[in-house]
């Protein structure tokens, strides 16, 4: 059973626009949910990450709305640019030690 | 460069053969994780040391798979007798806490 639900699959924005990047779980002992932006042949790079006691988050460009009650956590990206094009990863952290649950991945295209 | 570092970064072997990654952590990272990575997909957890004990295992790890963290430095992931579906990236992270650092991983190719 796959633990953390990410769509879409994939992702096409003009540049300026508003990306928006959604992931829903089911286990509420998951206390740490982080977004990862990865490049072809590079490791997932860590973007922003909020823990459930916080409803939104922003750092720079980039927002992450938790929502608790519907266990949903969404990613936003404003004024999106061609460098963001990348995939993105949502995840989910739970269990004794720290296991982490990673989303199947949205790939984003930032069109000029 | 203070980054988490994978050695070799490509590595291409016939099926039944064995292999084996290195990963160094950040320094005074004491959490490691081994993820393995297909194409298309997020990164699957393998395992999680914190120092050098071994705390979880994924049980989708065949028997083939061992991993070790001596000292709780750097850690190594072997697979033995590989088969043709291990070919992935194999990527390996530290943290502190909270925070997980990814290395560049390994990609493996089994022919």
């Amino acid at each position: 059973q796959q633990q953390v639900k990410q769509s879409p699959q994939s992702l096409i924005v003009q540049k300026g626009g508003i990306s928006i990047i959604n992931c829903a779980y089911e286990n509420t002992a998951f206390d740490y949910f982080p977004w990862y932006q990865q490049f072809p042949g590079k490791g997932p790079a860590l973007l922003i990450a909020i823990r459930p006691d916080v409803s939104e988050k922003k750092e720079g460009r980039f927002t992450i709305s938790f929502n608790k009650s519907a266990k949903q956590f969404s990613l936003h990206i404003m004024d999106s640019q061609p460098g963001d094009s990348a995939t993105y990863f949502c995840a989910a952290r739970g269990g004794n030690f720290n296991k982490f649950y990673f989303g199947s991945g949205t790939k984003l295209n930032v069109k000029p | 460069d203070t980054g988490v570092s994978q050695d070799p970064r490509h590595k291409i072997t016939k099926r039944g053969q064995n292999v084996t990654f290195r990963c160094d952590p950040i320094s005074e990272h004491n959490r490691l994780y081994w993820y393995r990575q297909t194409l298309g997909q997020g990164p699957e957890f393998l395992t999680y040391f914190q120092n050098e004990a071994q705390l979880e295992k994924s049980r989708l790890l065949s028997d083939r798979f061992s991993a070790e963290r001596p000292k709780g430095s750097f850690s190594t992931l072997e697979i033995q007798r590989t088969e043709q579906g291990d070919s992935a990236m194999y990527l390996c992270a530290s943290s502190p806490q909270d925070t997980q650092y990814f290395g560049p991983g390994t990609r493996l190719t089994v022919l």
